[in-house]
C-alpha cells in the first residue's frame, strides 16, 4: 500500500527557509519521479516541481525557479523540498505526489501547512 | 494570458449532462497534448479522473464510473470533460491539467460544479 508523509511545516516569518521532507513507503521509490504542489486556501492545486527517479532531471515551475530545489535520498525513501526566502503567498498546504505516467500523479500524501507572517 | 483556462463555476441538475472545458492558450495545441482531469471535494485529495488525447490514447481513472468522459474540441482548442447522469456526489471542484513541454506540470484554475 503506496504511503506518502509529508513533513516539516510550520508557521515561519517572511524570509526564513524551510526543508520539507516526504517519507515514501509501499512502492520501490527509487523507480519513481516524484512531484511537489500546493494548495493554498480556497485555490486551486500548484504544480511546484518533479525529479526523475534517479534525480538526474529536476524541473520546477516558474514562479519558484531559483527559491525552491527538490531532492530526493533513495536510500532513505524520502523526497525533500527547499524552501527559501520565504514570502506570505507561499502560505498553503504542500503535497508529495507519486508520479504516473498515465495519470500525472497517482497517489497523494496528506500534506504539510506552511504558514508564512509578514 | 493563463496556459489553461477554466470557467469558474457551472450549474446542472441531478441526472442532466455537464460539460467542461479547458482552453489552452492561443499557440498552444490541444492535439499536442493529453489532458488530465482531476476531483477534489472539500477537505479532499485530487482524484485522478481520466486522461484524454486521442479515442486511441486515453485513459480512465481506477473506479472512475463511465459516466465521465473526455473528448477535444480542435475548433475551440479546448479538453472537454463530460458527466452524464449528474449526481448529487458529483459537486466539486474540477480542475484539468497539462504536462507542458514535457518539463513541467500546468493545472487550469478550475471548475465548480454545483448540482441543483
Amino acid at each position: 500500500q503506496v504511503h506518502l508523509v509529508e513533513s516539516g511545516g510550520g508557521v515561519v516569518q517572511r524570509g526564513a527557509s524551510l526543508r520539507l521532507s516526504c517519507a515514501a513507503s509501499g512502492f520501490r521509490f527509487s523507480s519513481y519521479g516524484m512531484h511537489w504542489v500546493r494548495q493554498a486556501p480556497g485555490k486551486g492545486p500548484e504544480w511546484l516541481a518533479f525529479i526523475r527517479y534517479d534525480g538526474s532531471d529536476k524541473y520546477y515551475a516558474d514562479s519558484v525557479k531559483g527559491r525552491f530545489t527538490i531532492s530526493r535520498d533513495n536510500s532513505k525513501n524520502t523526497l525533500y523540498l527547499q524552501i527559501n526566502s520565504l514570502r506570505p503567498e507561499d502560505t498553503a498546504v504542500y503535497y508529495c505526489a507519486k508520479g504516473n505516467s498515465e495519470a500525472l500523479f497517482d497517489y497523494w500524501g496528506q500534506g504539510t501547512l506552511v504558514t508564512v507572517s509578514s | 494570458q493563463p496556459l489553461l483556462t477554466q470557467p469558474t463555476s457551472l450549474s446542472a441538475s441531478p441526472g442532466a449532462s455537464a460539460r467542461f472545458t479547458c482552453t489552452l492558450r492561443s499557440g498552444i495545441s490541444v492535439a499536442t497534448y493529453r489532458i488530465y482531469w482531476y476531483q477534489q471535494k472539500p477537505g479532499s485529495l485530487p482524484r485522478f479522473l481520466l486522461r484524454y488525447k486521442s479515442d486511441s490514447d486515453r485513459q480512465q481513472g481506477s473506479g472512475v464510473p463511465s459516466r465521465f468522459s473526455g473528448s477535444k474540441d480542435a475548433s475551440t482548442n479546448a479538453g472537454l470533460l463530460f458527466i452524464f447522469g449528474l449526481q448529487s456526489e458529483d459537486e466539486a471542484d474540477y480542475y484539468c491539467a497539462i504536462w507542458y513541454n514535457n518539463t513541467s506540470v500546468v493545472f487550469g484554475g478550475g471548475t465548480k460544479l454545483t448540482v441543483l
